[in-house]
């Protein structure tokens, strides 16, 4: 199975918030980063977040860490129609970066 | 808009065909990535070069050859593809490798089909 897990869909509606989780094995994973992806486009970064860290704001967004759990989600606030996209959570250790499944975002007007 | 420039964007090729992809940074990053895309899948990793030596190759069938001309460019080379290697290919750059805080920036990519 994958090292890096995510659920496969996600839909909210416009104005809402949307949370999207993502599970890691990799305990010496330094930093895990959110990449956006949309159709026809390659990957954009959003943010990322140190280990040592529990959380990281950076306007509309909020990711927040549980290393414990080695559990990471992203919080979207006031999720727009431009935001479907698929959202990419990686582990990266050196040179190994670790892409879970993708989690596709559908926001509904 | 992406600071990683992939040509072309499209690529229509038969399996007898030679061709190239193109990559290009201009943020002075020293390591750069190669990735193959299927759909609904995320990237997969096929080369790394670092300091424009090949550090990287993930068993990537000899099909494809990567080429660093310099620390701004990066190449691959096709040749004799196969039906199956129709994807999405990414480029991507980062500062170094090695480190887990240089995040890598990714181009649109190139959408490949081979007939």
């Amino acid at each position: 199975g994958e090292d890096v897990e995510q659920s496969l869909f996600l839909s909210v509606r416009e104005g809402d918030s949307s949370v999207i989780n993502c599970t890691y094995t990799d305990s010496s994973s330094t930093y895990l980063y959110w990449y956006k992806q949309e159709p026809g486009a390659g990957l954009q970064l959003l943010t990322y977040i140190f280990s040592n860290m529990d959380m990281k704001q950076d306007q509309r967004l909020t990711v927040l860490l549980n290393k414990k759990d080695k559990h990471l989600s992203l919080r979207i606030a006031d999720t727009q129609t431009g935001d479907s996209a698929i959202y990419f959570c990686a582990e990266r250790n050196n040179n190994d970066m670790r892409f879970g499944a993708g989690t596709r975002l559908t926001v509904k007007p | 808009d992406t600071e990683v420039t992939q040509t072309p964007k499209h690529l229509v090729m038969g399996m007898t065909n030679k061709k190239s992809l193109k990559c290009e940074q201009h943020m002075g990053h020293r390591a750069m990535y190669w990735y193959k895309q299927k759909a609904k899948k995320p990237p997969e990793l096929m080369f790394v070069y670092s300091y424009e030596k090949l550090s990287i190759n993930e068993s990537v069938p000899s099909r494809f050859s990567p080429e660093c001309p310099n620390s701004s460019l990066l190449n691959l080379h096709l040749h004799a593809l196969q039906p199956e290697d129709s994807a999405l290919y990414l480029c991507a750059s980062s500062q170094e490798t090695g480190y887990g805080n240089q995040p890598q920036h990714f181009g649109d990519g190139t959408r490949l089909s081979i007939l």
